[in-house]
C-alpha cells in the first residue's frame, strides 16, 4: 500500500522566504509527527498530531515554525523568514494510533541560502 | 536526550550475522524498545520492537536481557543492503515521540 509522502522532495529557498512543506500520511492513521534531520546526526522530534490538534510541539525551535493538520489527514509544516540554520531534512512520520511504530516519508530536504 | 547509547560503526560480512548492541539503562517498566535503520538519504525504516520479551520478524531478532538495561539487534544473514545506521529508541507510551541519538553505522562488506 502508500506509503508516507513527503512533498516537495527538495526545496531550495533564500534567507527571509516562507516556505511550506506537505505531508501525506497513511490512510486511516490518526498520528502524525514531524522530526528534523541535520547532516550525521540522527531525527530530532519537532511536532505530533492526534487527529487535528497538535498534541505536543515541544520541539518547535522557535515561533517561525508552525504546523497544522486541519482535516486529521494533510499536515503542513511552514516555517517563516526562513534562516542559513534551518536546512535540514525534515521527516514526516506516521502511525496507526499514537502507541504504534511510526512510518516515515522520505523527506524533504530544505536548503536555504 | 537519547536513552540509549550504541557504537558508532561496527562492519559485518556479508552473509554473517551482523549483532548490534544498545545500552538502555535507565529504561523504565513501561517503556519499549524500538529498532529503526535509515539508508542512505531515505526516511528510517521500522525494525522491530520489544518490551520484555525476545522478539522476532522477517527482518530480525530483538534480543533484551532480563534486567532490560541492554538489547541486541540480530540481523542473521547480513547483505550489502543491510548497510545502513541502526537506531535503538526507547519509547515512552504517555510522550509518543522518539528520541533518536545518533545510532550505529553498519557496514556490510563483500
Amino acid at each position: 500500500g502508500a506509503g508516507v509522502s513527503q512533498t516537495p522532495s527538495n526545496k531550495v529557498t533564500e534567507k527571509g522566504k516562507y516556505v511550506e512543506l506537505r505531508c501525506d500520511p497513511i490512510s486511516g492513521h490518526t498520528a502524525l509527527y514531524w522530526y528534523r534531520q541535520s547532516l550525521g546526526q540522527g531525527p530530532e522530534f519537532l511536532i505530533y498530531f492526534q487527529g487535528t490538534g497538535a498534541a505536543d510541539d515541544s520541539g518547535l525551535p522557535n515561533d517561525r515554525f508552525f504546523a497544522v493538520r486541519p482535516e486529521g489527514s494533510v499536515s503542513t509544516l511552514k516555517i517563516q523568514r526562513t534562516e542559513r540554520g534551518d536546512s535540514a531534512v525534515y521527516l514526516c512520520a506516521s502511525s496507526l494510533t499514537r502507541d504504534n511504530e511510526q512510518f516515515f516519508g522520505p523527506g524533504t530536504r530544505l536548503t536555504v541560502l | 536526550d537519547a536513552k540509549t547509547t550504541q557504537p558508532p560503526s561496527m562492519d559485518c560480512a556479508e552473509g554473517r550475522a551482523a549483532n548490534l548492541p544498545c545500552n538502555h539503562s535507565t529504561i523504565s517498566g513501561n517503556e519499549y524498545v524500538y529498532w529503526y535503520r535509515q539508508i542512505h538519504s531515505q526516511g528510517p525504516q521500522y525494525i522491530i520492537h520489544g518490551l520484555k520479551n525476545n522478539e522476532t520478524n522477517e527482518m530480525a531478532s530483538l534480543i533484551i536481557t532480563e534486567d532490560r538495561k541492554s538489547s541486541t539487534l540480530i540481523l542473521p544473514h547480513a547483505t550489502l543492503r543491510d548497510t545502513a545506521v541502526y537506531y535503538c529508541i526507547v519509547f515512552t507510551s504517555g510522550t509518543y515521540k522518539y528520541i533518536f541519538g545518533t545510532g550505529t553505522r553498519l557496514k556490510v562488506l563483500a
